[in-house]
């Protein structure tokens, strides 16, 4: 079984500056990593994923995360945030094999003006 | 235009009423899910669709069950609803050759009294 940590349920940043958040997983095969954003009051929307290749993925607004076999992780990044991206993350993980999708408990990230 | 659809978006009932929450897609994704979200656990999955008539149990499937007669229509039934299945319900999609890329309605929130 798949199991997917975030170990930050919260991090505020002011806007402009930097931001990464946590994502380890637990799995030994062949998997697919990916982040969702959710907007308060709206369903998640796909940010990214990785399953093979060239462990740095961009994704959409700026967002980019890095792959790492040795930490079992899968931290998101993006360099400069804005107001709007102001939202839970979700990590997710699915073995390549299956249809079942685990999610970690997200990260509500906080973008202060 | 790629889109998964919810209906109702709010629902107020009452105790050992029949619940009937709907959703449907226009990508003719073969694979579809019914989460609920509650404060703190994140996203559990209910029930896994494969395609028509084909149906398997998620993590919590107790005090539900699921119909899915067309490719584009998963619906998630209560037969006596409980107190305790007052949260919000998301529905998603997949597109089988994606990996993990799930499409997600704006949710269904359902409470009971």
């Amino acid at each position: 079984t798949q199991t997917v940590s975030q170990s930050d349920a919260h991090v505020t940043v002011f806007e402009g500056d930097s931001v990464e958040l946590r994502c380890n997983y637990s799995y030994g095969g062949s998997i697919y990593l990916s982040w969702y954003i959710q907007h308060h009051g709206h369903g998640l929307q796909f940010l990214l994923k990785y399953y093979s290749g060239n462990p740095v993925v961009q994704g959409v607004n700026g967002f980019e995360a890095e792959f790492s076999k040795s930490d079992s992780s899968f931290h998101l990044r993006k360099a400069s945030v804005h107001w709007s991206d102001s939202a839970v993350y979700f990590c997710a993980v699915s073995a390549s094999s299956n249809n079942r999708i685990f999610f970690g408990d997200g990260t509500q990230l906080v973008v202060k003006p | 235009d790629m889109k998964v659809t919810q209906m109702p978006r709010y629902l107020i009932k009452r105790m050992g009423e029949n619940v009937l929450l709907e959703c449907g897609q226009d990508m003719s994704h073969e694979t579809m899910y019914w989460y609920r979200q509650d404060p703190g656990l994140g996203l559990q999955l209910i029930y896994i669709s494969y395609d028509v008539d084909s149906n398997s149990e998620g993590d919590i499937p107790k005090g539900y069950r699921v119909s899915r007669k067309k490719r584009e229509h998963f619906s998630l039934i209560l037969d006596s609803a409980k107190t305790n299945q007052t949260s919000v319900y998301f529905c998603a999609s997949r597109r089988d050759s994606s990996g993990n890329t799930l499409y997600f309605g704006e949710g269904s929130r359902l409470i009971v009294v």
